[in-house]
Order: structure tokens, then sequence, then C-alpha cells
């Protein structure tokens, strides 16, 4: 079954850019999409098809995808950035719909 | 206002049975491809079926032949029937609207637990 990776932490400090990489098996031929966790909410969708933004994302969220790795990037970071980030896409292959393991981000 | 509201969830022993349900509001399921998505405590998502606009459903090797997914279309409403029940099925449940092609979820609900312990 396909797996997408995730680095397990990210840590930056207001103001900075923050990257969260995901790996795939040639994951830039597929749509990756990304989600914002806070604890003991709902997943949000903060970026589709690789690089879309749903209405009411800010700006600062961007995505993009290539290759073996999809990247979401959090540009000038706030303390309310700070939760769990997970991507995911659809292997047509199999039909089944796979999530990363998740990063945390965490704002200094 | 699309509204995913799920419910069912509680405390079953192993090799016991249970169904989710998840009301969905401001849009028709049968429309759209509906997911029932898990995360147990403290770990990652994990996508736990799919059932599609025609009425086809997939699984995960976790849970195939123990869950099954459906709908009512005449009360607008999503189920997970799981049977068989692991301690490793622990988790919150929630349900989601899926957006074809490309397989993203735009709606979630606020999900449900489901513990399974003796």
């Amino acid at each position: 079954s396909y797996v997408l990776t995730q680095p397990p932490s990210v840590s930056v400090a207001p103001g900075q850019t923050a990257r969260i990489t995901c790996g795939g098996n040639n994951i830039g031929s597929k749509s990756v999409h990304w989600y914002q966790q806070k604890p003991g909410q709902a997943p949000v969708l903060v970026v589709y098809d690789d690089s879309d933004r749903p209405s009411g994302i800010p700006e600062r969220f961007s995505g993009s995808n290539s290759g073996n790795t999809a990247t979401l990037t959090i540009s000038r970071v706030e303390a309310g950035d700070e939760a769990d980030y997970y991507c995911q896409m659809w292997d047509s292959s199999s039909d089944h719909y796979v999530f990363g393991t998740g990063t945390k981000v965490t704002v200094l | 206002e699309v509204q995913l509201v799920e419910s069912g969830g509680g405390l079953v022993q192993p090799g016991g049975s249970l169904r989710l349900s998840c009301a969905a509001s401001g849009f028709t399921v049968s429309s759209n491809y509906m997911s029932w998505v898990r995360q147990a405590p403290g770990k990652g998502l994990e996508w736990v079926s799919v059932i599609y606009t025609g009425g086809s459903a997939y699984y995960p090797d976790s849970v195939k032949g123990r869950f099954t997914i459906s709908r009512d279309n005449s009360k607008n409403t999503l189920y997970l029937q799981m049977n068989s029940l692991r301690a490793e099925d622990t988790a919150v449940y929630y349900c989601a609207r899926g957006s074809y092609p490309s397989g993203y979820y735009d709606y979630w609900g606020q999900g449900t637990l489901v513990t399974v312990s003796s």
C-alpha cells in the first residue's frame, strides 16, 4: 500500500516560515491535500490539489508538489498555526485514501 | 450550511458490534462520496471506508470484512456498521465529505469516540 512520510515535528519562530514535507513514491504525479488539526478538533482542509486554498484559508498557507515530495509552506507563522498537519492523497490503483504520518508544528 | 453530526459511539467489549451514524445537512449524501476516518488516541488519521455515489464501497485491509459503510438516502445519513471489534479499533471516528475527482475531504464532522475494552 502507498505510504506518505512526514517529519514528526517542525519548530518555527513567530514570523518565520515553516515547511512541512510529505514524501511518497512519485507523489508529484498525484494530487496532494493538506489538513490542519488542533487538539480536540476535527481536521480542517487548508490546501487541496497540491496548491489551491479553500475559501477562508489565509494566503500564508501554500503548497507545492514535485518528484517524490510534496510541501506545505506556512509563511509569517503565527501562534495560532500551532497544530498537527497531515498530507493526504487518493491512490487510484487501489481506490484507497492515504494519510501521511502527521507533523506537529510548534511555534517557539 | 454544510453540517455533519456523528453519533453512536461508546464503550463496547472486544468482539462486539456498534453502528455509527452521520447525519448530514446542507447537501445530499447520495450525490457525494463519503468516508469514515478514524484517529486512535494520540495517533494520526487513518482512512476507514468510502462509499461512492453509485454505491460501491472500499475499505483498508485493517477493517475489511468487519466494517460496512452504507447510507440511507431518505434520512440523508451515513452509517458505519462495525463488527468483531478489537482493542485497536478504539478511536475517534469522523465522517467526511469527499470531493471528486482528486479525493480531498472538504467537510468533517466533530467525531464520535469508540472504546473497545472489557
